[in-house]
């Protein structure tokens, strides 16, 4: 079955950049979206399409893609910041999935 | 404001079915503009695509779990439903239900459905 392969997780100081990778066979022909799930919480969209910023997220979240790897990108972080973060995506038959999620904490 | 509530049974049996309904409220269900779905996560666990449901009634189905799931809408009371037969303790998760933006690139094919916004989930447990 068809995997999206993301780092379990990420540390970064408040004020520097996080970047989560998303790696999948069909990203080339598919847009990925991301998603941030704090503790307790459901998830939350931040990203669609591989860099479009929903309305009410902070600029400082950011999306880029480039082949079979979609980044998802944190800059100035802050502490409010630390969650999991989802992608999404389709498969070849147009069925979704995620990918394991990545763990950002800020030290 | 849109908001969706996910409601039912929080244990189920296994070997029976697992029935939640999902409450739209800000906004009809009908709009043409949006589908919705229902997504699930076991405990300390990723998220799992369940489905997908337009209000005209056309479905589609996670392959893993299809033979198993049923998702149809009431648009007299606004709501999603699922049901999800013959559970197992593997099918103990938070669910929940969200909507589904698609947008077309052409007059068939669609670009894959982000989900926005979510309730705030259900746990539902199977145990005997």
């Amino acid at each position: 079955s068809y995997e999206l392969t993301q780092p379990p997780s990420v540390s970064v100081s408040p004020g520097q950049t996080a970047r989560i990778t998303c790696s999948g066979d069909a990203l080339p022909k598919h847009y990925a979206h991301w998603y941030q799930q704090k503790s307790g919480q459901a998830p939350v969209l931040v990203i669609y399409k591989d860099s479009e910023r929903p309305s009410g997220i902070p600029e400082r979240f950011s999306g880029s893609s480039s082949g079979t790897t979609v980044t998802l990108t944190i800059s100035g972080v802050q502490a409010e910041d630390e969650a999991d973060y989802y992608c999404q995506s389709a498969d070849s038959s147009n069925s979704y999935v995620f990918g394991i999620g990545t763990k950002v904490t800020v030290l | 404001q849109l908001q969706l509530q996910e409601s039912g049974p929080g244990l189920v049996k296994p070997s029976e079915t697992l029935s939640l309904t999902c409450t739209v409220s800000g906004g009809p269900v009908t709009s043409s503009s949006y589908y919705w779905g229902w997504i699930r996560q076991p405990p300390g666990k990723g998220l799992e695509w369940i489905g997908t449901i337009y209000y005209s009634g056309s479905t589609d189905y996670n392959p893993s779990l299809k033979s198993r799931v049923t998702i149809s809408v009431d648009t007299s009371k606004n709501h999603v439903s699922l049901k999800l037969s013959s559970v197992a303790a593997a099918d103990t998760a938070v669910y929940y239900c969200a909507r589904a933006i698609r947008q077309y690139y052409d007059r068939s094919n669609y670009y894959p459905d982000w989900f926005d916004p979510w309730g705030q989930g259900t746990l539902v447990t199977v145990s005997s």
